[in-house]
């Protein structure tokens, strides 16, 4: 299994619409998760921090399940300026040691 | 400057060529991160520094990668004896306490 597994999409949804994105990891020590924006051909930033059980930040909703070992990205009333790869980012140890990227999910979203 | 700041942008090589690609971190940061990406792919962890210890050097792909951080700041990542398969995008990242992650614009290596 990998560290850190993200559905590669693309997701193709309308404006306005809900789209969510999961990322499994593999490490059970884990304890803070993160979310990366990154738009064509350019370094990846970051969009939410995910500490405990979520997060949220207007349109965008992050949520952790340790049982399942999953974090979610949801994103409401999608725009045309959403459409990028989204990177979930985990530490391999307990801190921020070694932080291990998703190899992202693509989102498009068209008019 | 405020942000991350990588040099050069943009690296033509011959196969076989040593390489270096420098990084200036936030001042303050005391993480720093190199990754890598090839194109269309995610990002491959390289090497972590943190402050004073021995750098997480596990990520580097072959002894001809190498890395040094002087002083606590700047950062150079070596590439020798480049080959084709060396070229990606060289992305490093300084961390501030909380974990996040800020990025340079990146080194585009392109070995020919």
């Amino acid at each position: 299994r990998k560290e850190v597994e993200q559905d590669p999409g693309p997701f193709n949804v309308p404006e306005g619409a809900t789209v969510a994105f999961n990322c499994t990891y593999s490490n059970s020590a884990s304890q803070s998760f993160f979310w990366y924006r990154q738009d064509c051909r350019k370094e990846p930033k970051l969009l939410m921090s995910v500490y405990s059980s979520g997060n949220e930040d207007g349109r965008f909703t992050a949520q952790l399940n340790r049982a399942s070992q999953y974090i979610s990205l949801l994103i409401r009333d999608s725009k045309l300026s959403d459409s990028a790869t989204y990177l979930c980012v985990v530490p391999r140890s307990g801190g921020y040691n070694k932080l291990i990227f998703g190899a992202g999910t693509r989102l498009a979203v068209h008019p | 400057g405020a942000g991350v700041s990588q040099s050069p942008s943009n690296k033509v090589t011959e196969k076989g060529k040593d390489v270096e690609l420098r990084c200036d971190p936030i001042s303050g940061h005391t993480a720093l991160y190199w990754y890598r990406q090839s194109l269309g792919q995610g990002l491959e962890f390289l090497i972590y520094f943190q402050g004073n210890s021995a750098p997480d050097k596990s990520g580097l792909p072959s002894d001809r990668f190498s890395a040094e951080r002087t002083g606590g700041s700047v950062s150079t990542l070596t590439i020798q004896r480049t080959q084709q398969e060396d070229s990606a995008v060289y992305l490093c990242a300084s961390r501030t306490g909380t974990g996040e992650l800020f990025f340079g614009e990146g080194s585009r290596l392109t070995v020919l």
